[in-house]
């Protein structure tokens, strides 16, 4: 079954630095994907999309996600964390009409 | 603004009884989604609908009903058949492209007393 992977359920990074979200996708075609940011008690708003080409995709607020094949990831990047970046994460891969989810991961920030 | 609004944010209901989550769009969206959340899980699909007067369950939507009368409006009822009711309920919209992705509301969160 399609299938989405994030690896990490808390991450923890100090304000200013580099930041890594890891996504692995289960699906046999090329896949659409997305990864979408949710702050505590509200809804998810989209950070960016991949559906072909170039496979570096440049999303709002400096987010980047480079999407490998022979991978299955789409990880998501980010040179310079802000404080205000804290929140969850969850990757998303288009199944047929439908969007799947990962577990998501909660991103902490520290001073 | 075109967005989709979630009513109400906050909502209790006592065991036993059925209640429902609204969900409006002015999008002009023609899909529209329920999502359920709960800590640790992600999101899991409940009911999704592609056009007026029909709609598809999704991943968990036993003790869930739903209607879509209008393309705007796709409202949730949790009836007392569904075991585990309190969560964060999400609504989505889309094109049926969905190349652009869901927009989402700003969730209900339903617990039972």
């Amino acid at each position: 079954a399609q299938s989405v992977t994030q690896p990490d359920i808390h991450i923890t990074v100090s304000e200013g630095a580099s930041l890594e979200l890891r996504c692995n996708y289960s699906y046999g075609a090329t896949p659409y994907l997305f990864w979408y940011v949710q702050s505590p008690g509200q809804g998810l708003q989209l950070l960016l999309k991949y559906f072909s080409g170039d496979t570096l995709v440049q999303g709002i607020k400096g987010f980047e996600a480079e999407f490998k094949r022979s991978q299955s990831s789409f990880n998501l990047r980010k040179p310079s964390v802000h404080w205000s970046d804290a929140a969850e994460y969850f990757c998303a891969v288009m199944v047929g009409n439908k969007l799947v989810f990962g577990a998501g991961t909660i991103l902490r920030v520290k001073s | 603004d075109g967005g989709i609004t979630q009513s109400p944010k906050y909502l209790f209901r006592k065991e036993g009884q059925n209640v429902t989550l609204s969900c409006e769009q002015n999008l002009n969206h023609d899909a529209m989604y329920w999502y359920r959340q709960d800590p640790g899980q992600g999101l899991r699909l409940i009911y999704y609908s592609q056009i007026v007067n029909d709609f598809q369950k999704g991943d968990i939507a036993e003790g869930y009903s739903v209607s879509r009368e209008k393309k705007e409006s796709f409202p949730l009822t949790v009836t007392s058949a569904q075991k585990n009711p309190t969560a964060f309920y999400l609504c989505a919209s889309s094109f049926q492209q969905q190349t652009g992705g869901y927009t989402f509301g700003s969730g209900t969160r339903l617990t039972v007393v």
